[in-house]
């Protein structure tokens, strides 16, 4: 079982360019759960989807960032004209039902220049 | 919106020490659950507790739920250099079951 995937796990953009986080979730796993962590921080919770549907998207901005769980595919975190502030760690996390524990991915770290 | 706190935010403790975070939550909470999460890392989940007053024992790691299901607490014994990382505890919120994650307590363990 290869756990959650994430990719990439580096990414550098410039101010203004797009960011497109990748996240495959645990063979089983049908909830997905995205978070953001700063630097010496903790987890924001941002979205919470299941296949093909956002359940609860009450963390993430309401400009410039979309989430999406295709019926096929990975989940994809989407950041559009990024700024210096949008730079942090993003972990993907999985569970096959809804209240039980998470399995997170590794991270994609963004860098915005 | 519910709030989960955790103290102490940072702990130094000398190897072989005990070392005790408490976590505390501004609503009643279905569960709690623990994760850890080295430097550079990521969290990995460790227990999930349910029951009011649950204590739940994993090695040198003692968890605990409050009567209330408010609080919960996680006790290390003797602590060693692999437990250096940062604990979370994390509780549901909203109707749909997200995770809110607390403040973290950073352990550093001096060998």
């Amino acid at each position: 079982n290869a756990g959650v995937m994430q990719n990439p796990r580096h990414l550098v953009r410039r101010r203004g360019q797009e960011a497109r986080l990748r996240c495959s979730p645990m063979k089983g796993h049908s909830h997905v759960y995205w978070y953001r962590q700063l630097p010496e921080e903790g987890l924001k919770f941002m979205v919470y989807l299941q296949k093909e549907n956002i359940i609860d998207e009450s963390g993430m901005p309401k400009e410039r960032f979309s989430a999406e769980f295709p019926k096929e595919g990975p989940s994809i975190l989407r950041i559009q004209q990024v700024v210096r502030g949008d730079s942090a760690a993003y972990f993907c996390a999985s569970s096959p039902r809804s209240g039980e524990g998470y399995t997170f991915g590794s991270g994609t770290r963004l860098t915005v220049v | 919106g519910q709030q989960v706190m955790q103290i102490p935010q940072y702990q130094h403790v000398q190897e072989g020490e005990d070392f005790t975070t408490y976590c505390n939550s501004s609503t009643t909470l279905s569960n709690i659950q623990w994760y850890k999460q080295r430097p550079g890392g990521h969290p990995v989940f460790l227990i999930q507790l349910v029951k009011s007053g649950e204590v739940k024992k994993q090695k040198r790691l003692t968890f605990q739920f409050g009567e209330a299901k408010k609080n919960s607490s996680l006790h290390i014994t003797a602590t060693q250099t692999t437990d250096v990382g940062t604990y979370f505890c994390a509780g549901p919120s909203g109707g749909y079951q997200k995770v809110t994650f607390g403040t973290g307590t950073k352990l550093q363990v001096i060998p």
